[in-house]
């Protein structure tokens, strides 16, 4: 079953604590991105990542981290650095090409809440 | 910079034809893409354009025009399935491959 999987579908965090966002793909895709979705905000990109072992900060990168040790894995970490991290967090993959077509593919999302 | 607008919301009725504007400022535009989003969904891709004018999809076509910087997505024969919001995007050279995303526009269709 292709795809791209994202876990947990709801996640709790307490204040001051970290979590981590899992994304998972094996469509053998090269790029990967974060996007966080507020209310009347839009997706807005936090981290993409092009390739293995690299990634780039996107408009709002504070207050997350990320890695890219496996092309097929690209998780995010929220930290206690950010402040008000209750949103939709959505994953997404594209071959990473520079064709103007290449289109991008979402996740599940997941959704984080803070207690 | 990058700007992205959309109307924020709009009504349409079953069957009736409806025209979402998208308006948009880039540096090193790359094309344009269209997305659906349900209620606590993903969003799904629908159109992309690249070249002026129109493109056809079914009961969706999307229409570009790069000098004006301007785009719509027109869905025809409205169907209580197609009430979602509907996302406009642009690739800017400038920022990879990643797309920038307007604030989307909630269509509601009612019978």
């Amino acid at each position: 079953d292709g795809g791209i999987t994202q876990s947990p579908k709801y996640l709790f965090r307490k204040e001051g604590q970290n979590v981590t966002l899992s994304c998972e793909q094996n469509l053998n895709h090269d790029a990967m991105y974060w996007y966080r979705q507020d209310p009347g905000q839009g997706l807005r990109l936090i981290y993409y990542s092009q390739i293995v072992n690299d990634f780039q900060k996107g408009d709002i990168a504070e207050g997350y981290s990320v890695s890219r040790e496996k092309k097929e894995s690209f998780p995010l970490t929220v930290t206690s650095a950010q402040k008000n991290p209750t949103a939709f967090y959505l994953c997404a993959t594209g071959t990473g090409g520079a064709e103007p077509q290449e289109t991008q593919y979402f996740g599940p999302g997941t959704r984080l809440l803070v207690l | 910079g990058q700007n992205i607008d959309q109307p924020t919301e709009m009504t349409a009725t079953e069957g009736a034809i409806v025209q979402i504007n998208c308006t948009y400022q880039t540096s090193g535009f790359n094309g344009l893409f269209w997305y659906q989003q349900h209620a606590g969904e993903a969003p799904t891709f629908l159109s992309y354009n690249v070249l002026d004018g129109l493109e056809e999809k079914g009961r969706f076509s999307s229409f570009l025009s790069r000098s004006k910087g301007y785009s719509y997505l027109l869905l025809k024969e409205l169907q209580m399935k197609d009430s979602a919001s509907y996302l406009c995007a642009v690739r800017d050279n400038q920022a990879g491959t990643a797309l920038i995303f307007g604030k989307g526009t909630t269509l509601s269709v009612s019978s």
